[in-house]
């Protein structure tokens, strides 16, 4: 089946310092999203990326969809203690159909420094 | 409340029993999704709804695994003689139209004994 591969699988961040992660595939996908999940809770969307080489903001989070079509990253400007939680990318390889399940990443797991 | 809502929030129950598992989708959505995900794991893709088209089926791992969904409303999720593998949280997602942004509900944690 397709795979997406997400990098890192695991971060410690310190409060103000940038994180970046990223998810790449063998395929070829119409469309890349971010999620955020927190203990005990779903997914909540972040980001939607539906273009080649679209960069898209929300507050500190910024995501850009490749021009390959086959990766895409997630930036976190100056984190803060709430960001910790685990992020995953999703991707799609055909608008609606019969297929229109994602795919999704394993994920990043962030956490606060000691 | 305006998101998607699923019920019970947690079940435990014995093997070889069945459960039922609910989704209600966000109002007007018409494409509602299931998914597994194991402890530390991804989300694993179930089975799709869109509409009053047949469902896609491919990601059900199983034929103890079966789900229905009426109109474009309430979906329900049944496991038929559960296995001690069947542990997991099992997420509902709904969207506007197919293709569009998926919305999580908070899941069921299933827990079979």
């Amino acid at each position: 089946g397709q795979q997406l591969n997400q990098s890192p699988q695991s971060m410690f961040i310190q409060e103000g310092e940038d994180v970046s992660m990223n998810c790449t595939s063998s395929s070829i996908f119409n469309t890349w999203l971010w999620y955020k999940q927190d203990p005990g809770e779903g997914p909540v969307l972040l980001i939607a990326l539906y273009k080649a080489g679209e960069l898209t903001s929300n507050g500190r989070l910024t995501a850009q969809f490749g021009i390959t079509r086959k990766d895409s990253f997630l930036n976190i400007s100056a984190s803060i203690p709430s960001d910790v939680g685990i992020y995953f990318c999703a991707g799609r390889m055909n608008y609606g159909g019969s297929q229109g399940n994602l795919i999704f990443g394993k994920g990043t797991k962030l956490s606060v420094k000691p | 409340g305006a998101g998607v809502s699923q019920s019970p929030s947690n079940k435990v129950t014995e093997k070889g029993k069945d459960v039922e598992l609910r989704c209600d989708p966000i109002s007007g959505h018409t494409a509602l999704y299931w998914y597994r995900q194991r402890l530390g794991q991804g989300l694993e893709f179930l089975i799709y709804f869109q509409g009053n088209s047949a469902p896609d089926k491919s990601g059900l791992p199983s034929d103890r695994f079966s789900a229905e969904r009426t109109g474009e409303s309430v979906s329900t999720l049944t496991i038929q003689r559960t296995q001690q593998e069947d542990s997991a949280v099992y997420l509902c997602a709904s969207s506007l139209y197919s293709g569009g942004p998926q919305h999580f509900g908070d899941g069921t944690r299933l827990s079979i004994l």
